[in-house]
């Protein structure tokens, strides 16, 4: 089945710690996105990729980091820079920029 | 930038009652799309519109892309308890070349058996 998957479903990270949030999808999208959800809030966008190898950054990007290596995955690294991880992380793709977005399950980060 | 306000921002209704929620902004949108989260998952796309004045049907899910071009409104008859989640419209934000949805808040939707 063509779909956006993530992983993991729940992941701790310890202070000071940089963590890795996987994104993969099979739907031959160029684009793909990651999104920042606070409890009771809508989506805020901290990366954006329209093709690979290249990346912009949303509202929100300090603190977070990506790559494009390949047109399936587009990985989110929280930093230890990003004071206030714990948030449900979402990724979404599209057919080209400005299409609409498919978003994959999500995956929540807490902070022990 | 372009913006887009959702209201209400919650509702709290009684199974089989109808629900209206709608989605508004200063600017122009060529597009609409409205989503479905369910607690602790992604947003699932329910329906899209590309035409103003457009009226499109999903079930029990009614949508209209607003004849200005700066509302649209969806739509729940007969709510049943599987409708509880949250609620967001989006619209590609054609101010950033790079090509952003812009989404609303979100109306976030309760339904008591």
């Amino acid at each position: 089945d063509g779909g956006i998957t993530q992983s993991p479903k729940y992941l701790f990270r310890k202070e000071g710690q940089n963590v890795t949030l996987s994104c993969e999808q099979n739907l031959n999208h160029d684009a793909m996105y990651w999104y920042r959800q606070d409890p009771g809030q809508g989506l805020r966008l901290i990366y954006y990729s329209q093709i690979v190898n290249d990346f912009q950054k949303g509202d929100i990007a300090e603190g977070y980091s990506v790559s494009r290596e390949k047109k399936e995955s587009f990985p989110l690294t929280v930093t230890s820079a990003q004071k206030n991880p714990t948030a449900f992380y979402l990724c979404a793709s599209s057919i080209g920029a400005r299409e609409t977005q498919y978003f994959g399950p999500g995956t929540r980060l807490l902070v022990l | 930038g372009q913006q887009l306000n959702q209201s209400p921002q919650s509702m709290f209704i009684q199974e089989g009652e109808d629900v209206s929620m709608n989605c508004t902004s200063s600017s122009i949108f060529n597009t609409w799309l409205w989503y479905k989260q369910d607690p602790g998952e992604g947003p699932v796309l329910l329906i899209a519109l590309y035409k103003a004045g457009e009226l499109t049907s999903n079930g029990r899910l009614t949508a209209q892309f607003g004849i200005t071009r700066k509302d649209s409104f969806l739509n729940i008859s007969a709510s049943i308890p599987s409708d509880v989640g949250i609620y967001f419209c989006a619209g590609p934000d054609f101010y950033n070349q790079g090509g952003k949805l812009i989404f609303g808040q979100g109306t976030e939707l309760s339904v008591k058996p």
